[in-house]
C-alpha cells in the first residue's frame, strides 16, 4: 500500500492564479481531510469528507474548495491564491470517527 | 468548542533524560485523545492514543494516560534519544456536536535532542 500520497511535494504560485492539490489513498478509507499548517499554529481543518460525494467545511475554509467523487481522492482547489495560504498542506485519511488518521507527506505552497 | 494547550517549546534534552510534555484539553463530549509525532520533512504519525478515562496509550517508550479529572493527557518518556527529536502534537477527537470526524491539534511542541 501506498498509504495517502500527495502531489506536488512543492508548488510556487502568483497571487491570483489557482491551482489543484491533489490527494490520494489507497486504504479504503471513508473519511478523508485537508489540514493546513502554519508555524506556531499547529495544524487547522480545511476541509473534509465523510465518504464519496459528501463534503464539510473545517475550521479555515475560505479561499479553498474540495469534492469528493471517489473514495480514493480528495482535491483541494484554490480558487484565487492569495500571500496568506502560504502554508504547509497536509491531506489525511481514517476507517472513521476514532480511528488513527494517516497523514500524507504534506505540500508546501508558497504564494508570491 | 474545543481545544488542546500544550506546552511551548521548543524543549532541548541531553541525550537518556527524562521527557515530559503537557498536553490539556477542553472538549464538549467524550474525546478520544492523541500524541502524533512530525520528523523534520514529513507528515504527521500517530504515536499513541487512549480513548477513555484512564486509559494509558504508550508506544516506543512513550506513554500518555487520559485524565478525565484533570482533563490532561501529558507525554512522558524515561529515557529519551537524539532519534527522538522532533515535533510532538497533541489531538483529540470528540464524539459530541457533530464533530465525530474531526482533529483539534494543539500548535506542537519542538523536541531536540542533544547527544
Amino acid at each position: 500500500n501506498a498509504g495517502v500520497t500527495q502531489t506536488p511535494k512543492f508548488q510556487v504560485l502568483k497571487t491570483g492564479q489557482s491551482m489543484t492539490l491533489q490527494c490520494a489513498q489507497d486504504m479504503n478509507h471513508e473519511y478523508m481531510s485537508w489540514y493546513r499548517q502554519d508555524p506556531g499554529m499547529g495544524l487547522r481543518l480545511i476541509h473534509y469528507s465523510v465518504g464519496a460525494g459528501i463534503t464539510d467545511q473545517g475550521e479555515v475554509p475560505n479561499g479553498y474548495n474540495v469534492s469528493r467523487s471517489t473514495t480514493e481522492d480528495f482535491p483541494l482547489r484554490l480558487l484565487s491564491a492569495a500571500p496568506s495560504q502560504t502554508s504547509v498542506y497536509f491531506c489525511a485519511s481514517s476507517r472513521g470517527s476514532y480511528n488513527e488518521q494517516f497523514f500524507g507527506p504534506g505540500t508546501r505552497l508558497t504564494v508570491l | 468548542g474545543n481545544s488542546v494547550t500544550q506546552m511551548e517549546g521548543p524543549v532541548t534534552l541531553s541525550e537518556e533524560a527524562f521527557l515530559t510534555i503537557n498536553c490539556t484539553y477542553t472538549a464538549t463530549g467524550y474525546p478520544s485523545l492523541f500524541w502524533y509525532v512530525q520528523y523534520p520533512g514529513e507528515g504527521l504519525q500517530l504515536l499513541l492514543k487512549a480513548t477513555k478515562a484512564d486509559d494509558k496509550g504508550s508506544n516506543k517508550g512513550f506513554e500518555a494516560t487520559y485524565r478525565k479529572e484533570t482533563t490532561s493527557f501529558h507525554l512522558e518518556k524515561g529515557s529519551v534519544q537524539v532519534s527522538d527529536s522532533a515535533v510532538y502534537f497533541c489531538a483529540l477527537s470528540d464524539q459530541g456536536g457533530g464533530s465525530n470526524y474531526k482533529l483539534t491539534f494543539g500548535k506542537g511542541t519542538l523536541l531536540t535532542v542533544n547527544p
